[in-house]
């Protein structure tokens, strides 16, 4: 019973490189999110998907890239690091719209 | 827009004390709330959630949470706190697809 799975858990990114979150959940939920946490703030929405081949900006999506090519997974991407982005970043799922969302363990990011 | 506002960073508390985080709503339309809480180096797990219906909403671990249209209020309660509810906890409004915007989240501190 995984859930929502993210990897790696941790990394350290030097400024420009870029790399990929990855998101997969066993659930065969539709809609999938990516948020970002930084120290004294709530979590922001950066993308969503509402289902495999549809995806959205969410409230922070700048710097960001997602792509959603089957229900399980929604990788997110960023292309040139920069330290801004240094952040705790949580996938979460949800069946529905009426149904609240589930969240991965999170992955620490840190940008140098 | 949708919104919340957490008072107080940080709440300090007795073992056996009144558990009381505050959170209040800004939302032209019904809101759907929820409270969820982080442990240290974890994600995010529901605590509780408000759709429609009764007002008074029950969650685990013995929390609970009154809906207050008129106060535009949903803050979280325990009669007697215990330390293994020392936490974060995050008071959230669904904007639509479960797209969900946080407060700043309130710190919860038990002493023995």
């Amino acid at each position: 019973n995984a859930g929502v799975t993210q990897t790696p858990k941790f990394r350290i990114l030097k400024i420009g490189q870029s790399m990929t979150l990855q998101c997969t959940q066993d659930m065969n939920h539709n809609y999938m999110y990516w948020y970002r946490q930084d120290p004294g703030m709530g979590l922001k929405l950066i993308y969503y998907s509402v289902g495999a081949g549809i995806t959205d900006k969410g409230e922070v999506p700048n710097g960001y890239n997602v792509s959603r090519s089957t229900t399980e997974d929604f990788p997110l991407r960023l292309e040139l690091a920069a330290p801004s982005q240094t952040s705790v970043y949580f996938c979460a799922s949800s069946y529905s719209a009426l149904v609240e969302a589930f969240f991965g363990q999170g992955t620490r990011l840190t940008v140098v | 827009a949708q919104s919340v506002t957490q008072l107080g960073s940080h709440v300090s508390v007795s073992e056996g004390a009144l558990v009381l985080l505050r959170c209040n709503y800004s939302s032209s339309v019904p809101p759907y709330l929820f409270w969820y809480v982080q442990y240290p180096n974890q994600g995010l797990q529901l605590l509780l959630k408000y759709t429609t219906g009764a007002t008074l909403v029950k969650g685990i671990n013995g929390f609970e949470a009154e809906f207050k249209k008129s106060e535009t209020s949903f803050h979280l309660t325990k009669p007697s706190a215990h330390m293994s509810d020392a936490a974060e906890y995050f008071c959230a409004v669904d904007t639509g697809f479960q797209k969900l915007v946080f407060g700043t989240g309130t710190r919860l501190l038990v002493s023995p």
